[in-house]
């Protein structure tokens, strides 16, 4: 299995709404990343878990949580979020965590209303 | 503060040969990766340099210049299918952290 999956695809929410993304992958890696990406911009890092324990917060914003339950899956609990925080939310992995090969998913896109 | 700069757009013929520059300045650093991410897709990782030099893939190819700061992508025997947006991404070796920074990307058109 060469591939990193993500749930939902299309995921559309209101203001005061919790949801979860959700991202797997098989291949052993041992860094796992989320990502945001807006309309014809580069992704932006957003959290890093390596080796299950989260090494990089971006100074994201406490309405998104991320959390590593074991070293295949990794999610993204979100709540109170803004309309701005609407954008595609991609989850990657990489076997090293300071290689420079990421595997990315299909991502979610996530609406907020 | 640490930055990538690439071309925002370039153009090139089917068939031909394109390079897609990209230049950074980062505290510390580990390597220059290459990205492909088509309209409506995820990224794709293309390449990955840690040393200075060339590396090659197929029709793909992508060198690094450390003392330079400077990196390029080179694509040859260009298809339409090569028609994306590619993003140079580098991990720079922070104080405290680890960053993983990339370029705003550059949308390459093929003409037929």
């Amino acid at each position: 299995d060469t591939e990193v999956t993500q749930t939902p695809k299309h995921l559309v929410m209101g203001m005061t709404n919790k949801k979860s993304l959700k991202c797997e992958q098989h291949m052993g890696h041992r860094a796992m990343y989320w990502y945001k990406q807006k309309a014809k911009k580069p992704p932006e890092l957003m959290f890093v878990y390596s080796y299950e324990k989260l090494s990089i917060n971006e100074s994201v914003p406490s309405r998104f949580s991320p959390e590593c339950p074991n070293s295949s899956l990794l999610n993204l609990h979100l709540h109170a979020l803004q309309p701005e925080d609407s954008a595609l939310y991609l989850c990657a992995s990489s076997q090293d965590p300071r290689g420079g090969e990421q595997f990315f998913g299909p991502g979610t896109r996530l609406t907020v209303l | 503060g640490q930055s990538l700069e690439q071309p925002s757009e370039v153009t090139a013929v089917e068939g031909a040969i394109v390079q897609i520059n990209c230049t950074y300045q980062t505290s510390g650093f580990y390597g220059l990766s290459w990205y492909q991410q088509h309209d409506g897709g995820a990224p794709t990782f293309l390449s990955y340099n840690a040393l200075d030099g060339l590396e090659e893939t197929g029709r793909f190819s992508s060198f690094l210049s450390r003392s330079d700061s400077y990196g390029y992508l080179l694509l040859q025997e260009l298809q339409m299918k090569d028609s994306a947006s590619y993003f140079c991404a580098v991990r720079d070796r922070g104080n405290r952290d680890d960053k993983i920074i990339f370029g705003k990307g550059t949308r390459l058109h093929i003409l037929p």
